[in-house]
């Protein structure tokens, strides 16, 4: 069955420390590897990540994905109380190998919170 | 605001009643995806529209959920006989169509149903 891992579950940090999320996978059919932020509302878009050892930035966020190991980190420096929030990891595996686009496969996510 | 909207945002029933919710992709987008959340999970993919045409359906989508997308511009999901269980956040989102690449789906804030 596939599936999505993310740990830790919860992380409680102070302002400016540096956070590592993960996140492993073990799908039939990888795609591509996206992390979101949700905070109380919809899930927003951080990243996509398709091939091993590219890091993507996006000011104090990075992101790398390890496909041989099957795993991803989310890498925020100097954390700020705006932080806080749920990231979740998914795994883009289509349900039907001929190219179609629905199945995104979540992870329970990591709540993060960043105290002042 | 051009994003995804949802109606209503949040709905109240009683065990065994019907519920039918509203999706309004981005206007340009052609695929439409239905998503599942529960507390403290992370989303879980139901169905997903190309145009009018419905491509992909979850196991989790049971008899009772019935998803539809007449002009493929709108959709709806319909719940019958609703359960206690079926109590969730159901988020739609929107992605336009480049090539068969995967491309990034923007969210909408969700449907917050209570069964009573």
């Amino acid at each position: 069955e596939d599936k999505v891992v993310q740990s830790p579950l919860s992380l409680v940090v102070h302002e400016g420390d540096t956070v590592t999320l993960n996140c492993s996978y073990e799908v039939t059919n990888f795609r591509s590897l996206l992390w979101y932020k949700q905070e109380k509302k919809a899930p927003t878009f951080l990243f996509m990540l398709t091939s091993s050892g590219i890091e993507k930035k996006s000011g104090r966020l990075s992101s790398i994905l390890d496909k041989k190991e099957l795993f991803s980190i989310l890498n925020i420096t100097a954390t700020q109380t705006g932080d806080s929030a749920v990231y979740l990891c998914a795994v883009h595996t289509p349900l039907n190998y001929g190219g179609s686009q629905g199945n995104l496969i979540f992870g329970k996510g990591t709540k993060l919170s960043v105290k002042p | 605001d051009t994003g995804v909207s949802q109606d209503p945002r949040h709905k109240i029933t009683k065990r065994g009643q019907n519920v039918t919710f509203r999706c309004d992709p981005i206007s340009e987008h052609n695929r439409l995806y239905w998503y599942r959340q529960t507390l403290g999970q992370g989303p879980e993919f139901l169905t997903y529209f190309q145009n009018e045409a419905q491509l992909e359906k979850s196991r989790l989508l049971s008899d009772r959920f019935s998803a539809e997308r007449p002009k493929g511009s709108f959709s709806t999901l319909e719940i019958q006989r609703t359960e206690q269980g079926d109590s969730a956040m159901y988020l739609c989102a929107s992605s336009p169509r480049l090539g068969l690449a995967y491309n990034e789906q923007f969210f909408g804030p969700g449907t917050r149903l209570t069964v009573l």
